[in-house]
């Protein structure tokens, strides 16, 4: 069956630093995946899209790249902040489904 | 510039009683959606609509209904609830039925059924 997986530990950074996500799939061939922000309370926010063809997409300092051979996507956000603290979903693109991981919380202190 | 919007926030049921959650979306979006989250399960699709009059099943659509008469709104409804009702739900909208769309979602229906 299909399986995303998402690191369920917390990721706990110091300001400043890279936080690196990471978004595994199996058992799915997803033309494109999306990355979402999802803070308490909140319903998700979209950041970025990639598409099969895209090994990196980068929107300030977001970056994500995709690895259709490994089956998997890195989420990258440089030069952390506190304010980055939340949630990050990745979705995989079906046909006019998503399908979501559980997301990895991301903490980020001063 | 009121996007998705949720009613009600939080809603407590007794095991059996039924009741529609609103979702209403201001973007003209030809594509709606309703999604569950629970505890280490992820978003869960239980039904979309890719326009008005036409809706379809997602993943876990049991004990659930929905309609779509206009294109503003998408509501939810619940039959009969049961314990393993208890989530909180999210309504998301988008501009097409496109794969590559990204999804706007509302904040969320907090359910707890006793």
């Amino acid at each position: 069956s299909q399986k995303i997986e998402q690191n369920s530990e917390a990721l706990n950074i110091q300001e400043g630093k890279t936080a690196t996500l990471t978004c595994n799939y199996t058992n799915y061939s997803p033309a494109y995946l999306q990355w979402y922000r999802q803070d308490p309370g909140r319903g998700p926010v979209f950041l970025l899209l990639i598409r099969e063809n895209e090994k990196e997409k980068r929107k300030e300092r977001l970056k994500v790249t995709f690895d259709t051979t490994l089956k998997q996507s890195l989420f990258h956000i440089t030069a952390s902040q506190p304010a980055d603290s939340a949630t990050y979903l990745c979705a995989l693109g079906g046909f006019q489904k998503l399908v979501f991981g559980t997301g990895t919380r991301l903490l980020v202190s001063p | 510039n009121a996007g998705v919007t949720q009613t009600p926030k939080f809603q407590v049921l007794k095991t059996g009683q039924s009741m529609t959650l609103q979702c209403a979306q201001d973007m003209n979006h030809e594509y709606m959606s309703w999604y569950r989250q629970d505890p280490g399960m992820g978003l869960r699709l239980i039904h979309y609509s890719v326009g008005a009059g036409i809706t379809d099943q997602g993943e876990v659509p049991n004990g659930y209904n929905v309609s779509r008469s206009t294109t503003e709104d998408f509501p939810l409804r619940l039959l009969s609830a049961a314990p393993s009702q208890t989530s909180v739900y999210f309504c998301a909208s988008s501009t097409t039925s496109r794969r590559d769309s990204p999804l706007h979602f509302g904040n969320g229906t907090r359910l707890t059924v006793t």
